[in-house]
């Protein structure tokens, strides 16, 4: 089955470090997306792209940054972690406009 | 940007009776109104979705209801059972002008009592 597929599944690093969060997709879909789930807070926009070449911040980008190295891959880095970036972090894949997201099976991060 | 508040955050209801789940949104320019369920440990999927030229949609069990004029949609789960105990997430999104991002409020942790 095409899938929606996160890399790593879990994650302990130490304040400061550089950490980089993957995800790969087999739909064939042109926008992907990086959200942040923390208890109470729902799941929040991070970043967005439609294309290689286009990329957009989303409600929270501060602290993180995206790279669209093809069409099925999306990666979020965090330059220098701190501890409120613990949290789980999926990422998604849709098709066309109005059509159902897609996500991963998220990246549980623990900044210590 | 769009914004989305759901409620209630947490809701309790008896096996067989009905859950309703309200979300408004500020956006008039939103046209898709996707509810996402995520159970324990696992991704959030979608169980059902709205677009703004329709009032109504159902299946099966679960409906979901949008008002324009009120800005204001609703997810209507009838006869529940144990295994529609989860959290439940609405979203909304304008697909125009180059945006295209789901902004999903806060998620309502439905329990299913026996």
């Amino acid at each position: 089955d095409a899938d929606v597929t996160q890399t790593p599944r879990n994650r302990i690093t130490k304040t400061g470090k550089r950490i980089m969060l993957e995800c790969s997709q087999t739909k064939g879909h042109d926008r992907m997306y990086w959200y942040r789930q923390d208890p109470g807070l729902g799941l929040r926009l991070i970043y967005y792209s439609f294309d290689v070449k286009d990329i957009n911040k989303g409600e929270i980008s501060d602290g993180y940054s995206v790279s669209r190295q093809a069409q099925a891959k999306f990666s979020l880095s965090l330059e220098s972690a701190i501890p409120n970036q613990t949290a789980l972090y999926f990422c998604a894949t849709r098709g066309p406009r109005n059509t159902e997201a897609f996500f991963g099976q998220g990246t549980r991060l623990t900044v210590v | 940007g769009e914004n989305v508040e759901q409620h209630p955050s947490t809701l309790s209801v008896q096996e067989g009776d009905s859950a309703v789940i309200k979300c408004t949104y500020s956006d008039s320019a939103s046209n898709y109104f996707p509810w996402y369920k995520q159970e324990l440990g696992k991704r959030p999927q979608l169980i059902i979705d709205i677009r703004s030229n329709v009032g109504e949609k159902k299946d099966q069990r679960i409906a979901v209801t949008l008002n324009k004029t009120a800005k204001h949609f609703s997810l209507h789960i009838t006869e529940t059972q144990p295994e529609d105990s989860a959290v439940y997430f609405c979203a909304a999104t304008y697909s125009g002008g180059g945006a295209d991002g789901l902004t999903f409020g806060k998620g309502t942790h439905l329990i299913i009592q026996p």
